[in-house]
């Protein structure tokens, strides 16, 4: 069975600082894409980034890259220079064959100035 | 273009209510999903459609609910009788054809609406 893993409920970073959000999942599937959306106060899901299970490069959008591991199963949120604006919950995501896509149970990044 | 659109934004009703939830999704987006959130459960996908056929209704709660799709650009969520733990954030969200895992292409990017929030007194 497919599963998400986010074991950080909560999570505090200065402003202008760097903050890992950790993921793990599992699947026995081989084709499988992991997401990061990120849900602000205002409710909306906003993608942020993606990684096949296929690439061999980690994904980078901006501020946000991901860490992908896949002999750990870990897809890792990095956020570089995190903004007051990135307080929000984060979710990770998986889909597998068919877009099958199921969540994590977020991490809430609380940004201080 | 138009992103996904779902309706009602906000519902109150009473217990034993019958509760209808409408999404349109993005024209040309092959895949719809269901999902609900709750503080307690997070994200929860209750089903999804590919072409308009139900793939997966294992997350469907029990007999109260139902979702149907009967043509590409209009889908129904609905709850009868409605109880007190049926509130919650109900999202609809849609995505074009593609492969899971892929390089290129569709990747399977969830496009979300902007929920409808149930509350069942």
């Amino acid at each position: 069975a497919q599963k998400i893993t986010q074991t950080q409920p909560g999570m505090f970073v200065q402003e202008k600082e760097a903050v890992t959000l950790d993921c793990t999942y599992d699947t026995s599937d081989q084709s499988y894409g992991l997401f990061w959306y990120k849900q602000p106060s205002s409710g909306e899901m906003i993608f942020l980034i993606y990684q096949g299970s296929y690439d061999e490069q980690n994904a980078t959008e901006g501020r946000y890259s991901l860490n992908f591991q896949k002999a750990r199963k870990s897809a890792n949120l990095v956020i570089s220079a995190s903004q007051l604006g990135d307080s929000a919950m984060y979710f990770c995501a998986m889909n597998t064959g068919g877009f099958k896509t199921i969540f994590g149970a977020g991490t809430r990044l609380f940004v201080k100035a | 273009d138009a992103g996904v659109i779902q309706s009602p934004r906000h519902e109150v009703t009473e217990m034993g209510q019958e509760v209808t939830l409408r999404c349109k999704p993005i024209s040309g987006h092959d895949y719809l999903f269901w999902y609900r959130q709750t503080m307690m459960r997070g994200l929860e996908l209750l089903i999804y459609f590919n072409n308009n056929v139900p793939i997966d209704d294992s997350g469907m709660p029990e007999d109260r609910f139902s979702a149907k799709m009967p043509n590409a650009s209009f889908s129904t969520l609905k709850i009868q009788p409605s109880e007190p733990r049926d509130s919650a954030v109900y999202f609809c969200a849609s995505s074009p054809p593609g492969l899971a895992g892929s390089t290129r292409g569709n990747t399977g990017e969830l496009f979300f609406g902007e929920g409808s929030r149930l509350t069942v007194l």
